[in-house]
């Protein structure tokens, strides 16, 4: 069964480095996004993707954040100087419809510690 | 803000009961839909009703969708040790699918 993937599970990284967490979502999917979960807190939207460009976003998305598709199957999210706050389960997910007519479907999840 | 919110936080059942939670939202959604969170994992669709449904049932859940009292319920029934897990509300608007803060489901051997 297809499947979203994500890389890495897990990266700890020091105060002020950049990252970057790479998805890989189902062939056929036309959205993207990208969510986060605080430990033991709720799933917040980040933002959405669309035709190659950000459908929506949310406040949390500032400056420090981009997401690119570099290729017809990467989808990355860019978090330019990390903040302890960033420190988060960062969720990728995709759709073939909007949320408006169908499910997401979500990849595991990569685990970000800021130290 | 548009989120749902689950009621009740945290559910302990034993295998074999039903359980039983709770969302309620703030303003006019185009749908609704159920998620499932295993410790650690990615989440997992369990159902989508729009707002023009009232009733939904796949296999052992069943969703009832309120747009009146702007709430939805999600029933599992014949509950097993494998449902332990949470599950999150998400209301579509704009485009865009936002979570509450789920119901962490315990079910007991």
């Amino acid at each position: 069964e297809p499947e979203v993937t994500q890389t890495p599970s897990h990266q700890v990284t020091q105060m002020g480095q950049e990252v970057i967490l790479r998805c890989v979502p189902i062939s056929n999917h036309l959205y993207f996004y990208w969510y986060r979960q605080i430990l033991g807190q709720k799933v917040e939207f980040l933002v959405s993707f669309y035709n190659n460009e950000i459908s929506e976003k949310s406040e949390i998305f500032d400056d420090q954040f981009s997401v690119e598709r570099p290729d017809g199957s990467n989808f990355t999210l860019k978090i330019r100087s990390t903040k302890l706050e960033d420190s988060a389960m960062y969720f990728c997910a995709s759709s073939v419809w909007t949320p408006r007519t169908g499910e997401l479907f979500f990849g595991e999840g990569s685990r970000l510690t800021v130290l | 803000s548009q989120q749902g919110e689950e009621d009740p936080q945290a559910l302990s059942i034993q295998e074999g009961e039903n359980a039983t939670m709770n969302c309620s939202y703030k303003t006019s959604i185009n749908n609704l839909q159920w998620y499932r969170q295993n410790s650690g994992r990615g989440l997992v669709h369990l159902i989508l009703i729009r707002s023009n449904e009232r009733e939904k049932h796949s296999g052992r859940l069943r969703v009832t969708l309120d747009t009146s009292k702007k709430s939805s319920s999600l029933l599992i029934t014949a509950s097993r040790a494998a449902d332990t897990a949470s599950y999150f509300c998400a209301t579509e608007s704009d485009y865009k699918l936002s979570f509450g803060a789920g119901t962490t489901v315990t079910v007991r051997a």
